[in-house]
């Protein structure tokens, strides 16, 4: 079973909007990731933020991760009709390379 | 960055048929290959760690002599769906491990088992 949960599990809003989406865990990590997938397509990465630290940004991208919560959240400014599309976090665990994914994001930008 | 190819991207077979899937890593080695199958509108479950030139380790539930994996060399791992039925339609991803802390993502297949 995943031990990611994201919420919420569907968002709506409008293009400029900013969007913010959660995810919990519930073991030690390594590392927590975020990944974009297309419907039908394969994932793309877009974050990775590791357990020593507390925020990263990337462009309109912005990852906060708090281990004593085990929790992230990743907000995506100035959203545009072509973010749509579902994102995933995935947690490294302390073993290494094996990755966890949460249940995601379902994120539909309205132009 | 680095690509990971599957092939083929779409597939259609007759329940009871095996099927086969390839996933390479075009630009880089990878010791080790994941592979994931997704339901629709879920999210990623991983099968089975890959590792060149030794078996699969399997998650627990994932039957080994159902999904047979053999990663050959350090650019090809290849999953096989054997005597496939219909509860075995869903789309399957590998991704690459390249000994850094991220793993590079195939594009998908998608199995239809009729």
């Amino acid at each position: 079973s995943q031990q990611g949960e994201e919420d919420p599990q569907a968002l709506s809003i409008q293009e400029g909007e900013n969007a913010t989406m959660n995810c919990s865990y519930k073991t030690s990590i390594n590392n927590l990731q975020w990944y974009r997938q297309n419907s039908g397509r394969g994932l793309v990465h877009l974050i990775l933020i590791r357990s020593n630290e507390r925020e990263k940004h990337s462009g309109r991208l912005r990852v906060t991760l708090d281990t004593s919560k085990k929790s992230s959240s990743l907000l995506i400014t100035a959203s545009r009709a072509a973010d749509t599309a579902s994102y995933f976090c995935a947690t490294e665990g302390a073993s290494g390379s094996r990755l966890t994914f949460g249940e995601g994001t379902q994120l539909t930008v309205n132009p | 960055g680095a690509v990971v190819s599957q092939h083929p991207s779409r597939v259609i077979c007759k329940s009871g048929t095996s099927v086969k899937i390839e996933c390479r890593s075009l630009d880089f080695q990878a010791t080790t290959m994941f592979w994931y199958r997704q339901f629709p509108k879920q999210s990623l479950m991983l099968m089975a760690t890959s590792n060149e030139g030794s078996k699969a380790t399997y998650e627990q539930g994932v039957e080994k002599d159902k999904f047979l994996i053999n990663h050959a060399s350090l650019t090809l791992s290849t999953l096989t769906v054997t005597s496939a039925h219909p509860e075995d339609s869903s789309f399957y991803i590998c991704s690459a491990w390249k000994n850094t802390d991220t793993q590079y993502f195939g594009p998908g297949t998608r199995l239809t088992v009729l």
